[in-house]
């Protein structure tokens, strides 16, 4: 059973600090590796993905990937009351390119 | 251009009742996705189509769900007969070919089975 694992939260940040979500995944053939965002009620919507080793930025938000440890996370700068989602954790299984295993997702509040 | 359309966006029905449910992916997309989410289990694929044709339907929970592909631009997900615990919200999917991992999602029907 190939399985990505999150912390539920919720974490909660002030408005303006850096949020860090975690994401940990155990099939050590997945290549890559997806954030999607979730507003309540609402779909998953892409943010981020990456498929090397180390940091990749986008805007305000930076995925890093660790395939040693079987690590990515989400960091999140500037964070906005708009930030405030569940955030799910992907990453392709099962040798295929299509095949995506979701985490439960990090429910993020930030305060303003 | 418009994203993926799902039909209905909310259904409840009584246990023992057909459910269909409906998707139109973003045109010139080739693969289709079938996703259920529930907060016990989370997010989980149950079908994908490539060019119409069914690659991997090992996620679909037993022979009361079904699904089909008639066409480019339409999907549909039936349970048949629906039981409390298919309760969930399902989602669809598309992508633009099988070698691309974005995957755009439509805004769910929520199921509620009685």
């Amino acid at each position: 059973q190939k399985e990505v694992e999150q912390n539920s939260g919720p974490l909660s940040v002030p408005e303006g600090a850096i949020a860090s979500l975690n994401c940990t995944y155990s099939d050590r053939g997945s290549q890559s590796f997806f954030w999607y965002r979730q507003y309540s009620g609402k779909s998953p919507e892409l943010i981020m993905f990456i498929y090397s080793n180390g940091d990749k930025e986008d805007g305000r938000f930076t995925a890093q990937l660790n395939k040693a440890s079987q690590y990515v996370s989400l960091l999140i700068r500037d964070s906005q009351p708009s930030d405030s989602a569940t955030y799910l954790c992907a990453v392709n299984s099962g040798g295929s390119n299509y095949k995506l295993t979701f985490g439960k997702g990090t429910l993020l509040t930030v305060n303003p | 251009d418009a994203g993926v359309i799902q039909s209905p966006r909310h259904e409840v029905t009584e246990m023992g009742q057909e459910v269909t449910l409906r998707c139109k992916p973003i045109s010139g997309h080739n693969s289709l996705f079938w996703y259920r989410q529930t907060m016990m289990r989370g997010l989980e694929l149950l079908i994908y189509f490539n060019n119409n044709v069914p690659i991997d339907d090992s996620g679909m929970p037993e022979d009361r769900f079904s699904a089909k592909m008639p066409n480019a631009s339409f999907s549909t997900l039936k349970i048949q007969p629906s039981e409390p615990r298919d309760s969930a919200v399902y989602f669809c999917a598309s992508s633009p070919d099988r070698n691309t991992d974005t995957q755009y999602f439509g805004p769910g029907t929520r199921l509620t089975v009685l």
